[in-house]
């Protein structure tokens, strides 16, 4: 059973329009997290939900709107693509995470064109 | 200065070669350090947590020095398989959600 899964894993779609990428969690983790590594391989965070509340929420553009109907799932909800949105987002959850680490998805793999 | 930086790479090394890594961090309130592993196309998985009295799993050896602010992972008899990318990670805060950094990363080729 996959633990984090997240859903498309390729996406590629055209400026100006907008996307969801879905993320579910097995683990019974409370706390879910928005990562985006860009073309020079940098991990950073967006988001962090804890028992779907927001509780992180870096310098992100306010066309990412993330969403968690329940501590299992955590939704990222992008308007208005850019050609810069263009990157590999990673959906991640932990219980604990500064003892135990994080448990990341397989990413998906958003082109803008 | 970036918040947690690591050794430029990558390091090209032949079978059975030990390779060290190192990681600097800036905030000297981070309390909680890990290596992960990142191979082409994947996602990030945890390779070990990183303890004050240094920890060892395998082939694999973490040390933390707080003092120099800076933490270490070294692999002994790599192999084929241990080619990848070491991601350093600092935790800032004492919780699951604190703000968590991820370094740039050090490419790692284990050669034939």
């Amino acid at each position: 059973d996959t633990a984090v899964s997240q859903t498309p894993k390729y996406l590629v779609t055209q400026m100006g329009n907008d996307k969801s990428i879905k993320c579910e969690q097995n683990l019974g983790h409370d706390t879910m997290y928005w990562y985006k590594q860009d073309s020079k391989k940098f991990l950073k965070i967006m988001f962090s939900y804890n028992n779907k509340e927001l509780i992180i929420n870096e310098t992100v553009p306010n066309r990412f709107s993330p969403k968690s109907p329940d501590k299992a799932h955590l939704n990222l909800h992008i308007n208005s693509l850019e050609l810069g949105d263009s990157a590999v987002y990673f959906c991640a959850s932990s219980q604990d995470g500064a003892v135990y680490g994080y448990t990341f998805g397989s990413g998906t793999r958003l082109t803008v064109v | 200065r970036k918040e947690v930086e690591q050794d430029p790479g990558p390091f090209n090394v032949p079978e059975g070669a030990t390779v060290a890594f190192n990681c600097t961090y800036s905030n000297s309130a981070s309390q909680s350090f890990f290596w992960y592993r990142q191979d082409c196309r994947k996602e990030p998985k945890l390779l070990m947590s990183v303890y004050s009295s240094g920890n060892e799993d395998g082939r694999f050896t973490a040390q933390l020095n707080r003092a120099s602010q800076y933490i270490s992972l070294l692999i002994r008899d790599s192999k084929l398989s241990d080619s990848a990318t070491y991601l350093c990670v600092v935790n800032r805060g004492g919780t699951s959600y604190d703000k968590v950094i991820f370094g740039p990363g050090t490419s790692l080729s284990v050669i034939p």
